[in-house]
């Protein structure tokens, strides 16, 4: 079965610097997509950014980047520079049994950007 | 990007009456759209998968009969809470797949739609 952990309920960070949340996940199977969501709290779902597994470059969405380790099944988000808007619920998401599968959420990193 | 609408954001209800969700693609084909229920502060679990012109996919432990899911078209799909309960209470929230495209297995997402039973 595939699993998606996030082991950080909560984390806060200061405007303008760097916080990086970390992700793993367990599964038998060798191409798979791996995406961070964006949760405000308006709850709107936002895909912040996504890897290939068969992809070794790491991904990066201007100030958003992706630490992709396959082989220890970590898949950590970057956040440079944050600002107040970065303020949301994260998850971590992994889309099992091809581009047409389904997704499953890890339980979500609370990230509060603190002026 | 693709917009996924759902409808509506929230609503209330007295127990034991049905109410429906709306989730439409506007300016995409959906092949297939997806139901989750999330509970507050929690992450999203999977209710069911369905696809147009075929019946729901449930995921364990999702009541089919409680949990009414139509797929009519390629652009809409609707969750039926039927006997609604306090329990029901949650935040339902859609998503879709888009016929084809470039973004291989990204899933686009509804607003959301709150749900209170008195």
């Amino acid at each position: 079965a595939q699993t998606v952990t996030q082991s950080q309920p909560e984390m806060s960070v200061q405007e303008a610097e760097t916080v990086t949340l970390s992700c793993t996940y367990d599964t038998s199977e060798s191409n798979y997509y791996l995406f961070w969501y964006k949760q405000p709290p308006s709850r709107q779902m936002i895909l912040v950014i996504r890897q290939e597994a068969y992809k070794q470059q790491n991904a990066t969405e201007n100030r958003f980047s992706v630490n992709f380790q396959k082989a220890a099944k970590s898949f950590s988000l970057k956040i440079s520079d944050s600002q107040l808007g970065d303020t949301a619920m994260y998850f971590c998401a992994f889309l099992y049994g091809g581009s047409q599968g389904n997704l499953i959420f890890g339980k979500g990193t609370k990230l509060s950007v603190k002026p | 990007g693709a917009v996924v609408s759902q409808h509506p954001s929230r609503v209330i209800c007295k127990s034991g009456t049905s109410v429906k969700i709306e989730c439409r693609s506007l300016d995409f084909q959906a092949t297939t759209m997806f139901w989750y229920r999330q509970f507050p502060k929690q992450s999203l679990m999977l209710m069911a998968t369905s696809n147009e012109g075929s019946k729901a996919t449930y995921e364990q432990g999702v009541e089919k009969d409680k949990f009414l899911i139509n797929h009519a078209s390629l652009t809409l799909s609707t969750l039926t809470v039927t006997s609604a309960h306090p329990e029901d209470s949650s935040f339902y929230i859609c998503s879709a797949r888009a016929r084809g495209g470039a973004m291989t297995g990204e899933l686009f997402f509804g607003e959301g739609s709150r749900l209170t039973v008195l």
